[in-house]
């Protein structure tokens, strides 16, 4: 199995300019999480979907970024205007949660992304 | 405010003594632990877990403590190895939110030959 697969794995943009990072989450995976890693608040959770419908968005941080999953091998996460504070390195995670337990999260490389 | 704590930024260890990674938190919701180890340029990788009915889980050479009443949990890797030098995460799940990891900031773990 490849593994969970992130693209770009860098980004470099001017301020204004919309990003979009793309996942495709291990084969047969129901579930999907995008993460934010930065040094100041370290790794946090931006949004969670299972079979494809968002069921937590309460970690992304404003309007300004959005996430769809119109499949079950794909994902985006996009900023539409970019900022230098996103400036992170962003991954995606899969995993396959039975009801009420928690289960491991399989992280891919990530995307850095860097805001000038 | 972070509900997970790791106190150490890093932490270096000679080659073949015990690492002893330490972990708090203060939501007393938690009831499922997790470590993760991060190299460079890679995302986090499942490395043990424990569930709040245990105080303690091994595997190989990794054993995880859970000390409920002081809200702490470590992480012993024994022996250490050169290639165990990387970044450890702790990680803590809620009651009825399973899916929902809150990490710590991680400790940087040099093992030294």
């Amino acid at each position: 199995d490849a593994g969970v697969i992130q693209s770009p794995r860098h980004e470099v943009t001017e301020m204004g300019q919309e990003v979009t990072l793309r996942c495709k989450p291990i084969s047969g995976h129901n579930s999907l999480f995008w993460y934010r890693q930065t040094m100041m608040r370290g790794l946090e959770l931006l949004i969670y979907f299972n079979n494809n419908v968002p069921i937590d968005d309460s970690g992304m941080p404003e309007d300004r970024f959005s996430a769809k999953m119109p499949n079950a091998s794909f994902s985006t996460l996009k900023i539409q205007p970019s900022e230098p504070r996103d400036s992170a390195v962003y991954f995606c995670a899969s995993g396959s949660p039975a009801a009420g337990v928690t289960d491991t999260q399989y992280f891919g490389p990530g995307t850095r992304l860097t805001v000038l | 405010d972070q509900q997970v704590k790791q106190n150490s930024p890093s932490l270096s260890v000679q080659e073949g003594r015990i690492s002893i990674l330490n972990c708090d938190y203060t939501n007393s919701m938690f009831d499922y632990f997790l470590w993760y180890k991060k190299y460079p340029a890679e995302g986090p990788t499942f490395l043990i877990s424990i569930s709040s009915i245990k105080d303690k889980n091994e595997d190989g050479r990794f054993t995880v403590f859970l000390n409920k009443s002081a809200k702490h949990l470590s992480l012993h890797i024994v022996p250490s190895q050169p290639g165990d030098s990387a970044v450890y995460f702790c990680a803590a799940s809620e009651r009825g939110s399973n899916y929902k990891l809150t990490f710590g900031k991680g400790t940087l773990l040099t093992v030294n030959p």
